[in-house]
């Protein structure tokens, strides 16, 4: 089954750390970009990071320098080290794949995890 | 980078014709055919409907369409039905080599 897994979600003091992954199957992750994505409750959307096949990163204006995105090819699996955290950070983290396109700014997400929610809180 | 402005509800009847908009600047929605469109049901993920501002992934309904009017993206919903309720949210990539998305749409069904 094409499918994507969130987990390392937990509650976390503000300052703190943590590692999300994201484990895929049913299709070959290295020829995929990939994304995260998070959903602060009752708010919308918000794009946080993303991976190119080639190692390059790319990352919102508000977690750069404290989010790193990476990938394991080898395990299928995506990561998000967040150092640190603020209240602000709490929400439902998602990944997902960026669709092949001819474009390679063409960002658009074809497959989604269920989400990890990530509680950021003294 | 600032979300992209969607209204925060539309409602409409079933059978009639609904439109969202989306709009942005010249680094964004203006500045690259790169929109798309999706929706979310409450505690799931989202699912792409629309895709580079007017293409439908397959199996996706006839029934979304996706149009662009310089830096205002709009997505319609004809023939209304209550399974349309749901959240919908804008996205498109920018020059500054991020994504924004919208602030997300309720759709209601009367």
């Amino acid at each position: 089954e094409v499918q994507l897994v969130e987990s390392g979600g937990g509650l976390v003091q503000p300052g703190g750390s943590l590692r999300l992954s994201c484990a895929a199957s049913g299709f070959t992750f290295s020829t995929y970009d990939m994304h995260w994505v998070r959903q602060a409750s009752g708010k919308g959307l918000e794009w946080v990071s993303a991976i190119g096949t080639g190692d390059d990163t790319y990352y919102e204006g508000s977690v750069k320098g404290r989010f790193t995105i990476s990938r394991e090819n080898a395990k299928n699996s995506l990561y998000l080290q967040m150092n640190s955290l603020r209240v602000g950070d709490t929400a439902v983290y998602y990944c997902a794949r960026e669709a092949h396109s001819s474009d390679w700014n063409d960002w658009y997400f074809d497959l989604w995890g269920r989400g990890t929610l990530v509680t950021v809180s003294s | 980078q600032s979300a992209l402005t969607q209204p925060a509800s539309v409602s409409g009847s079933p059978g009639q014709s609904i439109t969202i908009s989306c709009t942005g600047t010249s680094s964004d929605v203006g500045g690259y055919n790169f929109v798309c469109w999706y929706q979310q049901y409450p505690g799931k993920a989202p699912k792409l409907l629309i895709y580079d501002v007017s293409n439908r992934p397959s199996g996706v309904s006839n029934r979304f369409s996706g149009s662009k009017s310089g830096n205002t993206a709009s997505l319609t919903i004809s023939g209304l039905q209550a399974e349309d309720e749901a959240d919908y949210y804008c996205s498109s990539y920018t020059s500054s080599i991020t994504l924004v998305f919208g602030g997300g749409t309720k759709v209601t069904v009367l």
